[in-house]
């Protein structure tokens, strides 16, 4: 059975740091691309950054580029976000999202979501 | 980026009823759409994709239409179950977009 396990989320400050993980069971992790999908409190989904298999390909959305890494420890099958700079707006619920690298797939499972809040 | 615009953002209908939700991209973007359901405190589950295929296990009442910039979810005979958060999603091309949601609310 495939399973997606988020953890890391926390209140933290703004300007603040913080690094969600996920850890997966039930597939080859090193087969699939791994998203982060963020959902601010009562509204709309957002994609924020995609890695490949390999892990030589990376893409963010803009509004996290430059203060986000996304990496993965395919020896732990364990995807990871290092979130730095932190602002308000990035106050969210983060999903981890798996998705087959190749070509056009949807993305067909989702972790349960982990909390992330910033506050001062 | 490719904009993703959903609706209606709300609609409310008995059970029974025949539901259409709408979404159009800014762009063609073929049959790269997908559509997710979403309940209150739950993550997305995926039930449409390439536009008109279903998931395995996604009850037959749930279709998709649609190609290039306008694309529709029906739901022919509405459940119980199906109240729910809708969000359509393109994946024809980095970033990846979704519409903003349609809520289906019990009438």
């Amino acid at each position: 059975e495939v399973q997606l396990v988020e953890s890391g989320g926390a209140l933290v400050q703004p300007g603040g740091s913080l690094r969600l993980s996920c850890t997966t069971y039930g597939f080859t992790f090193s087969s699939y691309g791994m998203n982060w999908v963020r959902q601010a409190p009562g509204k709309g989904l957002e994609w924020v950054s995609v890695i490949s298999g390999s892990g030589d390909v990376i893409y963010y959305a803009d509004s996290v580029k430059g203060r986000f890494t996304i990496s993965r420890e395919n020896s732990k099958s364990t995807l990871f976000l290092q979130m730095n700079s932190l602002r308000d707006e990035d106050t969210a619920t983060y999903f981890c999202v798996r998705k087959e690298w190749v070509g056009n797939a949807p993305f067909d499972y989702w972790g349960q979501g982990t909390l992330v809040t910033v506050s001062s | 980026d490719i904009q993703m615009t959903q609706s209606p953002s709300t609609l409310s209908a008995s059970v029974g009823d025949r539901v259409t939700i709408t979404c159009r991209a800014s762009q063609n973007i073929n049959k790269w759409l997908a559509w997710y359901q979403q309940k209150p405190g739950k993550d997305p589950k995926l039930l449409i994709y390439e536009a008109s295929s279903s998931r395995s296990g996604v009850p037959s009442r749930f279709s998709g239409s649609g190609s290039g910039t306008e694309f529709t979810l029906t739901i022919s005979s509405l459940q119980p179950a199906d109240y729910a958060t809708y969000h359509c999603q393109q994946y024809g091309s980095y970033p990846y977009t979704f519409g903003q949601g349609t809520k289906l609310e019990i009438k």
